[in-house]
């Protein structure tokens, strides 16, 4: 167990849809970021949260959004869900932006 | 923009030789260059990190090499094992900046 809890695990959805995708970051940890991997693809940066502040931006849709709540949980909500969207999202938090960052085990999302 | 590039895509190594997989890097004030492994379907794992203060880190059979001049790091596995058969990712961050990845190594090590 990392310590950075995704859920739920699995998620299969059709398109046109809306979800939201849930990350409990590791104890003390401020930085939350957001990846999107597709199979056999690496990791795309999508959005990086520092205590409850937007910090970066990465290649993130417009139909994607995120927040960061005063507890430090984030919520990755992804809209109008394309077949293409289907992939492995992964949260990691760290407690410094840019430093040591810690994975969770990943929502994986198939849009049908 | 790709602001780490790794290599090669996918490797092959015998049980017992060395693996190497490079990164590159073009922005300066990235000072905090980690590897990544990870098993299918689970999430990357830190493996070993290194700050350009030193030229070689070293963790058992885990070493990575940098060279801060011409800003390109290495991992090497040495006696490579079939259980090291996995995605290899390199990437680099500096304070404040979000961390950037390579596009990742398939490792597989034959028995």
């Amino acid at each position: 167990d990392s310590g950075v809890t995704q859920t739920p695990k699995h998620l299969i959805t059709a398109t046109g849809q809306r979800v939201t995708l849930r990350c409990s970051p590791r104890s003390g940890d401020l930085s939350v970021y957001w990846y999107q991997q597709s199979l056999d693809q690496g990791l795309q940066f999508l959005i990086q949260y520092y205590n409850g502040e937007e910090r970066a931006k990465g290649n993130i849709l417009e139909r994607f959004s995120a927040q960061q709540f005063p507890d430090l949980h984030s919520e990755l909500n992804l809209s109008s869900l394309e077949l293409g969207d289907s992939a492995l999202y992964f949260c990691a938090s760290s407690e410094n932006p840019g430093g040591e960052s810690t994975f969770g085990s990943g929502t994986r999302l198939t849009v049908v | 923009q790709q602001q780490v590039k790794q290599s090669p895509q996918s490797l092959i190594v015998q049980k017992g030789g060395i693996s190497i997989i490079n990164c590159a890097y073009e922005n300066t004030a990235f000072d905090y260059f980690p590897w990544y492994q990870q098993f299918p379907g689970k999430g990357p794992a830190l493996l070993i990190a290194i700050r350009p203060d030193v030229s070689e880190k070293k963790e058992g059979r885990f070493t990575i090499s940098f060279n801060k001049s011409a800003k390109q790091f290495s991992l090497h596995i040495m006696d490579s094992q079939p259980g090291d058969s996995a995605t290899y990712f390199c990437a680099a961050s500096g304070l404040g900046n979000d961390m950037r990845f390579g596009a990742g190594t398939r490792l597989t090590v034959k028995p």
